[in-house]
């Protein structure tokens, strides 16, 4: 399958700081990417999808202003939690498609585990 | 009706045995399905697509039942590695919807 890497793969950070996470598609052209939120125990959450330069479209209760997008090649996309906080905790995860149609596979990054302070 | 569920199990079965599992989905304009398996604190891995047809990848074999609206997913010949977690999803808009996952243990 495709590989999709993604760092950091854990970050531990203060209450109100900033965290950037990156997801690239290392053998494949990305049209599209996907970022992804779970919490232990529970069903992987679509938070946003994005598409190569264009804005990224985020689902109901997901705010934009706080996890920003962007996905600015067909290799690279970034998620930056802005004033992060301890309920922000979670594991996120990014994946890849090549196509634009949800035929095409999915494949996941390795994700990201997220504490905050 | 959530839109995609899974038995959460855990099902525990004997090294050796056939296990099957069941995911329903709401939408019958769904068009594709996949099975990911996910181990734990790790990401879910693709481990193949359900195809109207049926199809078998070694032990795995997935089926598509688009009359009762569900998929399936069976292991044959259960290893202690295929101790995991199962998900599935479903697509019924642009994006893939996933269930919660049925958890398998296999016993030696």
């Amino acid at each position: 399958g495709a590989v999709v890497s993604q760092h950091p793969s854990r970050v531990i950070c203060k209450s109100g700081t900033s965290v950037k996470i990156e997801c690239r598609s290392l053998d494949f052209q990305a049209t599209t990417m996907f970022w992804y939120r779970q919490f232990p125990k529970q069903s992987l959450m679509l938070m946003a999808t994005s598409n190569e330069g264009s804005k990224a479209t985020y689902e109901q209760g997901v705010e934009k202003d706080k996890f920003l997008i962007n996905h600015a090649s067909l290799t690279l996309s970034t998620l930056t939690v802005t004033s992060a906080h301890p309920e922000d905790s979670s594991f996120y995860i990014c994946s890849a498609r090549a196509g634009t149609s949800s035929a095409y596979e999915q494949y996941f990054g390795p994700g990201t585990r997220l504490t905050v302070t | 009706r959530k839109e995609v569920e899974q038995d959460p199990g855990p099902f525990n079965v004997p090294e050796g045995a056939t296990v099957a599992f069941n995911c329903t989905y709401s939408n019958s304009a769904s068009q594709s399905f996949f099975w990911y398996r996910q181990d734990c604190r790790k990401e879910p891995k693709l481990l193949m697509s359900v195809y109207s047809s049926g199809n078998e990848d070694g032990r795995f074999t997935a089926q598509l039942n688009r009359a009762s609206q569900y998929i399936s997913l069976l292991i044959r010949d259960s290893k202690l590695s295929d101790s995991a977690t199962y998900l599935c999803a479903v697509n019924p808009y642009s994006t893939l919807t996933f269930g919660k996952g049925t958890m398998l243990l296999v016993s030696p």
